[in-house]
């Protein structure tokens, strides 16, 4: 079974909007940690923002912030006041215990691009 | 500062040649390591970790190998490449313990 699903594969958003990415992820473990990635056309993986499992309050970093929702699995990542460079890839990623070779599980990305 | 550093940025090799990715972490010691793929318009694959000198653990049986011949070292290897090896290959470095992985710059390997 997959772990972290992405099921939006592109969005466009008009600049200085909004936006949500959706992500789900699968894990039987009690502690996880959740990551959103940036990867622009240049190929680097820009890390965003993190939330652990136990964290009670969703994790914010300036214009990032991500709607945890335990329960439900769920990890969205919302981008408020959208700009030109946030276009860009988007991965959701999961990371199960922090003991040696716990690697991280990628979704498949969702394609942000950032109409002026 | 803990940086790292890929290389090289871009590769063109023909099938059956061999392959050899180097990734090398700087400002820190005992870092786990990892090789990532990703294949175009797709998510990120995991190919290969390593928690410690000469330690690899492959997760996907394939025609690449890793190395790790020092603790701050990680190399990708493959002895007769093939078509379906193209793609972005991403090095990563971890401190145990401490959240986040760090992202090479990638190399973008295209195989003809």
């Amino acid at each position: 079974a997959q772990k972290i699903t992405q099921t939006q594969p592109g969005m466009f958003v008009q600049e200085k909007e909004a936006v949500t990415l959706d992500c789900t992820y699968d894990t039987s473990d009690q502690s996880y940690g959740l990551f959103w990635y940036k990867q622009p056309s240049s190929g680097e993986m820009i890390f965003l923002i993190y939330q652990g499992s136990y964290d009670e309050q969703n994790a914010t970093e300036g214009r990032y912030s991500l709607n945890f929702q335990k329960a439900r699995k769920s990890a969205n990542l919302v981008i408020s006041a959208s700009q030109l460079g946030d276009s860009a890839m988007y991965f959701c990623a999961m990371r199960e215990g922090w003991g040696f070779g716990n690697v991280l599980h990628c979704g498949s990305g969702t394609q942000v691009i950032v109409l002026p | 500062s803990q940086t790292i550093h890929q290389w090289p940025a871009t590769l063109v090799q023909p099938v059956g040649s061999p392959l050899s990715l180097e990734c090398t972490v700087e400002g820190t010691s005992n870092p786990n390591l990892y090789w990532y793929r990703q294949a175009a318009g797709r998510g990120l694959q995991l190919l290969f970790y390593s928690v410690g000198i000469g330690q690899i653990s492959s997760e996907v049986p394939q025609n690449l190998s890793a190395s790790r011949p020092q603790d701050r070292q990680f190399i990708l290897s493959s002895k007769k490449l093939l078509l379906s090896d193209s793609g972005f290959y991403l090095c990563a470095w971890e401190k145990t313990g401490v959240r986040g992985y760090t992202f090479g710059s990638g190399t973008r390997l295209t195989v003809v």
